[in-house]
Formats: C-alpha cells, sequence, structure tokens
C-alpha cells in the first residue's frame, strides 16, 4: 500500500538557519504529493504541491521537488523564522477513484529560535 | 469563505457515551472524510465518502459511523464512546475523488473520561 516516511523529529533551528525536511514515500501509480503545515491549535493548511515528477512546488519561501527517480518530495528553505514553528506533514495522493485517500507521514515538529 | 466547518470544538465524554461531531463544507464537494490526530501516529483515516450516500472505511473505522445525506455534511458518530478514542479529530474535503488536495476543519478536540 501507499506510504510515507518523514525523517524523525523534532527539529530546533535558529532564525535565519536552512531547513531541509525529508519525505520518501511508496506508492502504486502516479500521486500528488503534498506539504500541510499544523500551527499550534490550528487545523491543517496546505504549504505547497506537486503533481507530477520535477515539479517543484513553492509558497511562503517554501519549496519542494517531485523526485520520482529517488521517490523523495524534501522541503527545504532558505532561512527560517520565528513564525516558521509548527508541525509538517508530507503527505500523498494517487487517483484510484473511490479509494483516493490522502496518506499522511507522522509529521515533525519545527521549532525556531530567535 | 467558511470552508470546512466542524462542531464542537471541544468535548468531553464518560466511557460509554455516545456523542456526533458534526462536519461541514460549503464548496459543493464531492469527497469528505474523517481523519484523527494521535502523537506520533500522524493522521489515520476513519472513513471518507465519494458523494451522497456513499461510505466507506478507512484504516481505523472501529466504533465510529459514519451517513452522507446529503453533498454538504458528513458527521461521525461514536457509538460508545473508549478512552481509547480520546483524539484530534479533523474533516476534510475536496472536488471528487483524485488526486486534489484537501481542505481541513480546525479540528475537534475530543477526551473520554
Amino acid at each position: 500500500g501507499d506510504s510515507v516516511t518523514q525523517m524523525e523529529g523534532p527539529v530546533t533551528l535558529s532564525e535565519e538557519a536552512f531547513l531541509t525536511i525529508n519525505c520518501t514515500y511508496t506508492a502504486t501509480g502516479y500521486p500528488s504529493l503534498f506539504w500541510y503545515v499544523q500551527y499550534p491549535g490550528e487545523g491543517l493548511q496546505l504549504l505547497l504541491k506537486a503533481t507530477k515528477a520535477d515539479d517543484k512546488g513553492s509558497n511562503k519561501g517554501f519549496e519542494a521537488t517531485y523526485r520520482k527517480e529517488t521517490t523523495s518530495f524534501h522541503l527545504e528553505k532558505g532561512s527560517v523564522q520565528v513564525s516558521d514553528s509548527a508541525v509538517y506533514f508530507c503527505a500523498l495522493r494517487t487517483s484510484t477513484g473511490a479509494n483516493s485517500k490522502l496518506t499522511f507521514g507522522k509529521g515533525i515538529t519545527l521549532s525556531v529560535r530567535p | 469563505n467558511a470552508g470546512v466547518t466542524q462542531t464542537p470544538k471541544f468535548q468531553v465524554l464518560k466511557t460509554g457515551q455516545s456523542m456526533t461531531l458534526q462536519c461541514a463544507q460549503d464548496m459543493n464537494h464531492e469527497y469528505m472524510s474523517w481523519y484523527r490526530q494521535d502523537p506520533g501516529m500522524g493522521l489515520r483515516l476513519i472513513h471518507y465518502s465519494v458523494g451522497a450516500g456513499i461510505t466507506d472505511q478507512g484504516e481505523v473505522p472501529n466504533g465510529y459511523n459514519v451517513s452522507r445525506s446529503t453533498t454538504e455534511d458528513f458527521p461521525l458518530r461514536l457509538l460508545s464512546a473508549a478512552p481509547s478514542q480520546t483524539s484530534v479529530y479533523f474533516c476534510a474535503s475536496s472536488y471528487s475523488g483524485g488526486r486534489g488536495e484537501l481542505f481541513f476543519g480546525e479540528g475537534s478536540r475530543l477526551t473520554v473520561l
């Protein structure tokens, strides 16, 4: 079945540091890939997405590239801010008709200190 | 824009009690689903629906019931609450099953004593 593996957390960084959060996946077919973010006390928001190989999703300074050859979708940001402190989830969704569910990784908590 | 609306936001139950978590969306989405979020487990799918009158089980359906009588509403029923159902519940919707993004509600935190 489909699965998503995220690097273990939590991650603590200083403001303006470079961020990489690793995500790899296993899927049948051709999935869409997503990064969702959950700020403290809130629901999940879509951060970025990519729907086919070599697509790059980007939003709020975050980027991730759909790498089919390595089955990866790593999240990067060049300079993190305190306001980026949140839980980040990698997810995939395959087009298999009625069973087209979103499969999540376990999430990773990012804390950014001033 | 209302989007996906969940009620209640917080609820405390005693073991054995029943209750319904409400979910409504105003985006005319065909696909709706319920997830639970537990520490270290990510989000796990409970039930989903691809349209009015159609529901199916996800990964962790035991102890939960759903129905879909309208496109807008997708309530989740706990038949006899257990402490293991203490969790944060999220409702999510999207256009018909495919590879598009899901839109999430703000969550309902349930504690079962």
